[in-house]
């Protein structure tokens, strides 16, 4: 099984909708990342999180938020979609007393029409 | 954190070594270098990282220039499997990574 898994893997929504993307770590890390990724560029870090009680904006925050559960659980939400979100998402996880080797998922595919 | 600087292609016969420069001119004392790949809209997989001293691991090996401005990756016998995007990221330990563009390298049959 994979140690970083994402829900959806795709997903087609309307503008204005409110969507949930949600990773899942078995890894056992405290620190966990959201990036998106926009065709042909690199990753943007949108939030990221160095254990439960810690939650931190990156680059671009806006229009995005985020609940960590637990852990192992990191959840990445757009409260009112819009078509310039649509992108990959990734989530990441890293340990945090090593140096920092972030081990990502598989992506989720959004479009927002 | 400091900037990198990647060309944005090359490519390489495959069974061949694949050797992806990086500058890195801005580079602070203890800032690492780290490389990570990208297959096809895949997650980004990491490869390697080194402070000061060149290292190598069953990926790939990481030479990093004396004044530390520059590295490069270096792939001793690249397979098909290896053509993706690269990412040279410049950060200090336990911190925020910071993703460009990459280089995109094409390994060629």
């Amino acid at each position: 099984d994979a140690d970083v898994t994402q829900t959806p893997r795709n997903r087609i929504t309307k503008t204005g909708k409110r969507i949930m993307l949600e990773c899942s770590q078995t890894k056992g890390h405290d620190r966990m990342y959201w990036y998106r990724q926009d065709p042909g560029l690199g990753l943007q870090l949108i939030y990221y999180s160095f254990d439960v009680k810690d939650i931190n904006k990156g680059e671009i925050s806006d229009g995005y938020s985020v609940s960590r559960q637990a852990q192992a659980k990191f959840s990445l939400s757009l409260e009112s979609a819009i078509p310039n979100q649509t992108a990959l998402y990734f989530c990441a996880t890293s340990d945090a007393w090593t140096v920092d080797t972030q081990y990502f998922g598989p992506g989720t595919r959004l479009t927002v029409l | 954190d400091a900037k990198t600087t990647q060309p944005p292609s090359m490519d390489c016969a495959e069974g061949r070594a694949a050797n992806l420069p990086c500058n890195h001119s801005t580079i602070s004392g203890n800032e690492y270098v780290y490389w990570y790949r990208q297959i096809h809209s895949q997650g980004p997989q990491y490869i390697i990282h080194g402070l000061k001293n060149n290292e190598t691991n069953e990926m790939a090996s990481l030479i990093i220039t004396e004044d530390r401005k520059s590295s490069t990756l270096i792939l001793p016998h690249a397979t098909l499997r290896d053509t993706a995007v690269y990412y040279c990221i410049v950060s200090l330990s336990n911190s925020k990574l910071t993703f460009g563009k990459g280089i995109t390298l094409s390994v060629r049959p």
